[in-house]
């Protein structure tokens, strides 16, 4: 059965600094893989998603993320953050977007 | 335009009660998905409904666990004899069609007490 492991339960990082989200995955088959962001009280809002084609995937909000199939990784990254950014994040995987398994998240603090 | 909607926002319930919750999805979507988020951890899938039936519910934790959508549109997680346990954020998602990207809701946060 597929699963997502985010190592990191909390991180925090200046404004302005780089940001790397790890996760990573167990999947028998090439894996449908997404980033979601949870602001409090808000849903959960798409970053990206891979499906196939070309590894380093550009999201929404400056975001990025690499699938690496060797290390069964998909982290996310972001140049320079933002202080609106701070929020959970949510690494997840699935079947045809079906039945989608999500990481425990991590969450972001962003110190001024 | 709008997006998925649930309602309530927050439901607090008694031990041993009856809940029900509601996801309006958005318009013209056909699949749609409960995922239950416990405190601390990411959404756990509970079941998939493809137009009006349960195309998976292998998440459902229980037989007190039920959901319907008689219509193809609006769905419904009833919760029978609810238990602590239960208390969670209930997510709702729609996506188009089965295979597409899926866009959630805001949650249903229930407390039993």
């Amino acid at each position: 059965a597929q699963s997502v492991t985010q190592p990191d339960i909390h991180i925090t990082v200046s404004e302005g600094a780089s940001l790397e989200l790890r996760c990573n995955y167990s999947y028998g088959a090439t894996p449908y893989l997404f980033w979601y962001v949870q602001s409090p009280g808000q849903g959960l809002q798409l970053l990206l998603k891979y499906f196939s084609g070309d590894t380093l995937v550009q999201g929404i909000k400056g975001f990025e993320a690499e699938f690496k199939r060797s290390q069964s990784s998909f982290n996310l990254r972001k140049p320079s953050v933002h202080w609106s950014d701070a929020a959970e994040y949510f690494c997840a995987v699935g079947v045809r977007n079906n039945d989608m398994r999500f990481g425990a998240g991590t969450r972001l603090t962003v110190k001024p | 335009g709008a997006g998925v909607s649930q309602t309530p926002s927050n439901k607090v319930t008694e031990k041993g009660k009856y809940v029900e919750l509601r996801c309006d999805p958005i318009s013209g979507h056909t699949a749609l998905y409960w995922y239950r988020q416990s405190l601390g951890q990411g959404p756990e899938f509970l079941i998939y409904f493809q137009g009006t039936g349960a195309a998976d519910d292998s998440g459902l934790p229980n037989d007190r666990f039920f959901a319907v959508r008689p219509e193809g549109s609006v769905s419904t997680l009833k919760i029978q004899r609810t238990e602590r346990g239960d208390s969670a954020v209930y997510l709702c998602a729609s996506s188009l069609m089965r295979g597409e990207t899926q866009y959630f809701g805001p949650g249903t946060r229930l407390l039993v007490l």
